[in-house]
């Protein structure tokens, strides 16, 4: 089955521990991106990436790490969390064409987590 | 600059049919995608618009008009389970990541009985 998957899907974590929420991805899709959603605030792209070894930010960024060493998995990384981290994380892939509906984006069932 | 509304709630009976309307701005116009997210559950992909006119997919038709910067979801035949929120989102072109999509902040749709 193809998908998107996430762990943890809800983490409860202090201020300053470090953590990494992963995504993989079995559909052999180029662009990956992560997300956090916010009540008032919608979907807002943290980090993305075009293919292996290939990231960037997006609007987002700070206090957020990824990498991309292999294709189907885009770590996301908190080297130390904040209150204001605590949000819903999405991580989404598409084919990386740009073009067309089957560029579209699909994403991980999310990620629940909440800093003290 | 990048822009995208939709209104925030809408109400709607079930067995009717509700329109939801997106307007966007946007320099790199390069496709329109309608997604829809139940609470707390991932978004899932409903339907795409690149050219203007009206895209039919079973209860679910998306409509698009460039020139206006415009787009509305129709769902007919409404039932409890979409009862959800309904994101528009335009894949940009201009900028360094033309995969990008520009998200609006979604409606939330209620059905009632």
């Amino acid at each position: 089955e193809a998908q998107v998957t996430q762990n943890p899907r809800y983490l409860i974590t202090v201020t300053g521990k470090k953590l990494t929420v992963t995504c993989s991805q079995n559909m052999n899709h180029e662009y990956m991106s992560w997300y956090r959603q916010d009540p008032g605030l919608g979907l807002r792209q943290i980090y993305y990436s075009m293919n292996v070894e290939v990231t960037d930010k997006g609007d987002v960024p700070e206090g957020y790490k990824v990498s991309r060493k292999e294709k189907r998995n885009f770590p996301l990384i908190l080297e130390s969390p904040s209150p204001n981290q605590t949000s819903l994380y999405f991580c989404a892939s598409s084919l990386g064409s740009g073009t067309g509906a089957a560029d579209t984006q699909y994403f991980g069932p999310g990620t629940r987590l909440t800093v003290l | 600059g990048q822009n995208i509304d939709q209104p925030t709630e809408m109400t709607a009976t079930e067995g009717a049919i509700v329109q939801i309307n997106c307007t966007y701005q946007t320099s790199g116009f390069n496709g329109l995608f309608w997604y829809q997210q139940h609470a707390g559950e991932a978004p899932t992909f409903l339907s795409y618009n690149v050219l203007d006119g009206l895209e039919e997919k079973g209860r679910f038709s998306s409509f698009l008009s460039r020139s206006k910067g415009y787009s509305y979801l129709l769902l007919k035949e409404l039932q409890m389970k979409d009862s959800a929120s309904y994101l528009c989102a335009v894949r940009d072109r201009s900028g360094g990541n033309n995969r990008k999509l520009i998200w609006g902040l979604g409606t939330s749709l209620a059905v009632n009985p």
